[in-house]
């Protein structure tokens, strides 16, 4: 079973529409959680913290379940830029500062 | 301030040849990470230094593979006797010595063996 495992899509959906990505992580020690985006053949670049109270970025709603080991992302009000891949990455506490990484989830957005 | 800077963005060797991939972090930060990202699949961690210190190797391939942050100077990822299955993106990122662990990557090195 893979540590951070995410549906690699692609979710085709049009302007304006609201998508989820859910992603589910199997260390339960894991502390921290982010979702990056990475463009094609570009580098990863933090878009959120992801934090067990919720948290909302503009049109980014970021959600974790401890309990179910489950992170979600929410995107409202989709736009063309949002086309990219979107990563869920965990890291384990106790001063183990690599990421993992799950194989992303890609989003198309269309006109 | 600039980002995390990487160099060559694009490597070609042959087989059996040496790869020394290059990675400046961000001003100030003195955490080093190397990732690797094969055709098709997600980042994977590598290795993660502190200046002229390993912290954890865990993702290393045993054979072949070094990295390396000195004192002065970028953190070098070094591949020996290259092979097909090492073409790859290879991933650069940084962090501040404490408090904001946020790794910024950089924009990484595609390697291509032939």
């Amino acid at each position: 079973r893979k540590e951070v495992e995410q549906d690699p899509g692609p979710f085709n959906v049009p302007e304006g529409a609201t998508v989820a990505f859910n992603c589910t992580y199997s260390n339960s020690a894991s502390q921290s959680f982010f979702w990056y985006r990475q463009d094609c053949r570009k580098e990863p670049k933090l878009l959120m913290s992801v934090y067990s109270s919720g948290n909302e970025d503009g049109r980014f709603t970021a959600q974790l379940n401890r309990a179910s080991q489950y992170i979600s992302l929410l995107i409202r009000d989709s736009k063309l830029s949002d086309s990219a891949t979107y990563l869920c990455v965990v890291r384990k506490g106790g001063g183990g500062n690599k990421l993992t990484f799950g194989t992303g989830t890609q989003l198309k957005v269309e006109l | 301030n600039a980002g995390v800077m990487q160099n060559p963005r694009h490597l070609v060797r042959r087989r059996g040849q040496e790869a020394r991939l290059r990675c400046s972090p961000m001003k100030g930060h003195s955490h080093v990470y190397w990732y690797r990202q094969l055709p098709e699949e997600g980042l994977k961690f590598m290795v993660y230094l502190q200046k002229e210190n390993i912290i954890d190797e865990s993702g290393m391939p045993k054979e072949r593979f070094s990295a390396e942050f000195p004192k002065e100077g970028p953190s070098i990822l070094r591949i020996q006797q290259v092979v097909r299955g090492d073409s790859a993106a290879y991933f650069c990122a940084s962090s501040p010595p404490s408090g904001d662990e946020t790794q910024y990557f950089g924009p990484g090195t595609r390697l291509l063996v032939l």
